[in-house]
C-alpha cells in the first residue's frame, strides 16, 4: 500500500530524444510527488515536484505528468542530453506526515543518453 | 543558504570495528534529519529519521543506531560492523517549519566498505 513502483529499471535514449520514466502508486493518501536526479558518487538532488491537484508541471526540459485517476505519474525529459545521464528516483509523501516529511522512494531508473 | 556536510566521503573498515558517520546542516534551525542507505545499483532505504534533538525513529531493525546530540548534527553509529553494512550512506535534511510539502535535501554521502 505504501509502495511506489518505478519503471523501467534502465533506459537508453539517443541525444535529442525524449526520456520517459513512469511511477505508479496504490495509496491515494499520497499528497506530494518529488523527482530526484542522482549522479554517480553524489547524493540525489531535487529535480522537480508536483501535487496531486496539478496535472502537469514543467521546468525547462523536465515535465511531470500526473494522472490522479490512474494513480500514475511520469517524468519526461525533452531533448535529452548526455549530461542527463544519471539515476532518477520518483518519491511520494503521505498526507499527514508533514511533521516527519518521510518519503517513499521508487527503485530508481538509470538513464543513459547516447551522443 | 542551507548546506549539508557529510564526512568522511569514503571509509574502509574491518568487520567487527565500530563506526561513526557524522552529518551537519548549516543555515536552518530544527530541521528534520534522515539517514538512508543505498546498496550498489539499488534504491534508497530509510534507516532513521529525527524531528528534534534526542528524538530518533528507526525504520528497520539493524546493526546501526543514530543520535542527534545537537539541533543540526546527526550521527550514525555501530558498535560492531558486519559485512552487510557496506553501502552508500546518505544524510538528508528538510525544513520543518515553512509549509507542508518541503523537499528533502541530500548530502554527498559516505561510501562505506567493510573488509
Amino acid at each position: 500500500q505504501q509502495q511506489v513502483k518505478q519503471s523501467p529499471q534502465s533506459l537508453i535514449v539517443q541525444k535529442g530524444g525524449i526520456s520517459i520514466i513512469n511511477c505508479a502508486y496504490e495509496n491515494t493518501a499520497f499528497d506530494y510527488f518529488p523527482w530526484y536526479q542522482q549522479f554517480p558518487g553524489k547524493g540525489p538532488a531535487l529535480l522537480i515536484a508536483i501535487r496531486p491537484d496539478v496535472s502537469e508541471k514543467k521546468e525547462g526540459r523536465f515535465t511531470i505528468s500526473f494522472n490522479k485517476s490512474a494513480k500514475q505519474f511520469s517524468l519526461h525529459i525533452m531533448d535529452s542530453q548526455p549530461g542527463d545521464s544519471a539515476t532518477y528516483f520518483c518519491a511520494a509523501k503521505l498526507h499527514g506526515s508533514s511533521n516527519t516529511g518521510k518519503l517513499i522512494f521508487g527503485q530508481g531508473t538509470t538513464l543513459q543518453v547516447k551522443p | 543558504s542551507q548546506t549539508i556536510h557529510q564526512w568522511p566521503a569514503t571509509l574502509v573498515q574491518p568487520v567487527g570495528s565500530p563506526l561513526s558517520l557524522e552529518c551537519t546542516v548549516e543555515g536552518t534551525s530544527n530541521p528534520n534529519l534522515y539517514w538512508y542507505r543505498q546498496a550498489a545499483g539499488r534504491g534508497l532505504q530509510l534507516l532513521f529519521y529525527s524531528v528534534g534533538i534526542g528524538q530518533i525513529s528507526s525504520e528497520v531493525p539493524q546493526n546501526l543506531s543514530a543520535s542527534r546530540p545537537q539541533d543540526r548534527q546527526f550521527i550514525l553509529s555501530s558498535k560492531k560492523l558486519l559485512l552487510s553494512d557496506s553501502g552508500f550512506y546518505l544524510c538528508a535534511w528538510r525544513d520543518s517549519g515553512t509549509g507542508d510539502n518541503q523537499p528533502q535535501h541530500f548530502g554527498d554521502g559516505t561510501r562505506l566498505s567493510i573488509l
